[in-house]
């Protein structure tokens, strides 16, 4: 079965610097990659998806690679914040209607 | 973005009661919603897939007649966790897919319900 899995259970960094949280899979690549966060007591809120040919994507302060060859996807925020401090989730998500398959997530502190 | 209401948002309970949790997709029609269950620092454990219309389909190890899935419309999902346990107690979060998720597998999430059985 498809395994994944989050470097480090948690980050600690300085604001201003960036983060980056790694996400590995075993066995069949994803049609997507995506990525959550998830503060405590809150449900996920969807931040980005990047596709099995794309390389790589960018969303304001968030970058997010796809490397299908490592089987590995990297996630970065830079000039990071306090306000970043939360749980970033990877997600696989395949064809079809068919559910996502989440990492164990890891831990950002963001230190002012 | 598309939006997914869960209700309630904690629930206490005690050990032998029934509990329902209710997911409502608000601004979309969702055929399929997906029940997750989360334990403190650990990942999303998918416990069932719920399809509108027809009979859940739960995950290896999740009991189907412990945790009942109703999917009546295509707004409404419910979740009843029947004569509840100690052990039971976790948080309940369920998501769908709307609109421009359909392709790409983006889950829009409700708020989690926090279950704890006294």
């Amino acid at each position: 079965s498809q395994k994944i899995e989050q470097n480090s259970e948690a980050l600690n960094i300085q604001e201003g610097k960036t983060a980056t949280l790694t996400c590995n899979y075993t066995n069949y690549s994803p049609a997507y990659l995506q990525w959550y966060r998830q503060d405590p007591g809150r449900g996920p809120v969807f931040l980005l998806l990047i596709r099995e040919n794309e390389k790589e994507k960018r969303k304001e302060r968030l970058k997010v690679t796809f490397d299908t060859t490592l089987k590995q996807s990297l996630f970065h925020i830079t000039a990071s914040q306090p306000a970043d401090s939360a749980t970033y989730l990877c997600a696989l998500a395949y064809p079809g209607n068919t559910p996502l398959v989440f990492g164990k997530g890891t831990r950002l502190s963001v230190i002012a | 973005g598309a939006v997914v209401s869960q209700h309630p948002s904690r629930v206490i309970c005690k050990s032998g009661t029934s509990v329902k949790i209710e997911c409502r997709s608000l601004d979309f029609q969702a055929t399929t919603m997906f029940w997750y269950r989360q334990f403190p620092k650990q990942s999303l454990m998918l416990m069932a897939t719920s399809n509108e219309g027809s009979k859940a389909t739960y995950e290896q190890g999740v009991e189907k007649d412990k945790f009942l899935i109703n999917h009546a419309s295509l707004t409404l999902s419910t979740l009843t966790v029947t004569s509840a346990h100690p052990e039971d107690s976790s948080f309940y979060i369920c998501s769908a897919r709307g609109g421009g998720g359909l392709e790409t597998g983006e889950l829009f999430f409700g708020e989690g319900s926090r279950l704890t059985v006294l």
